[in-house]
């Protein structure tokens, strides 16, 4: 079974400043994905960056990265320049390819605020 | 990314009674749906696995009798909470899977708060 931590259960962060959250992660498959997520207050999960483990590559989108150091089974996400916006739940999630059905393993989440 | 709908956003209904959710792939197939519930300020806690076309998955400890769970096509899972109770209160979330190598992921619905009175 997986298991992913969140060591940080709130962070926050000033505005256009930049934030990085924790994720460790704890598996035994070699074909995964991970994702971050984020919910804001309305509550709509979104998709804020993916990773396939395969990929030695960092994925980006915009102003969020990630630090993937699998021999480590960290994933970390780095926000920069960080907006109003970006405060939220995030939460970091596993998937297994494969045999588990493709099901998500979320962990327990970090409540980021971005103040003014 | 890929869009899903959820309806409805909100239902208050009376305990005994029974209430449908919806989850709706808007612009692709999934052959594969996921129900999910979340208590607040906690994390998503799976609840089942709908497959088009055959019967759901259900994590264990949650009572297949009580959450009927329907994924008859490509873009439509319906959870139907059945006899509702007060502790069913919560928050219901959908997701749908998108598959292939390459584009592996899960979208979310917008949720769904069911408050049993």
């Amino acid at each position: 079974a997986q298991t992913v931590t969140q060591s940080q259960p709130e962070m926050s962060v000033q505005e256009a400043e930049t934030v990085t959250l924790s994720c460790t992660y704890d598996t035994s498959e070699s074909n995964y994905y991970l994702f971050w997520y984020k919910q804001p207050p309305s509550r709509q999960m979104i998709l804020v960056i993916r990773q396939e483990a395969y990929k030695q590559q960092n994925a980006t989108e915009n102003r969020f990265s990630v630090n993937f150091q699998k021999a480590a089974k960290s994933f970390s996400l780095k926000i920069s320049d960080s907006q109003l916006g970006d405060t939220a739940m995030y939460f970091c999630a596993f998937m297994a390819s494969g045999g588990s059905n493709y099901k998500l393993t979320f962990g327990k989440g970090t409540l980021l605020t971005v103040n003014p | 990314g890929a869009v899903v709908s959820q309806h409805p956003s909100r239902v208050i209904c009376k305990s005994g009674t029974s209430v449908k959710i919806e989850c709706r792939s808007l612009d692709f197939q999934a052959t594969t749906m996921f129900w999910y519930r979340q208590f607040p300020k906690q994390s998503l806690m799976l609840m089942a696995t709908s497959n088009e076309g055959s019967k759901a998955t259900y994590e264990q400890g949650v009572e297949k009798d009580k959450f009927l769970i329907n994924h008859a096509s490509l873009t439509l899972s319906t959870l139907t909470v059945t006899s509702a109770h007060p502790e069913d209160s919560s928050f219901y979330i959908c997701s749908a899977r998108v598959e292939g190598k390459g584009q592996e992921t899960q979208y979310f619905g917008p949720g769904t708060r069911l408050l049993v009175l």
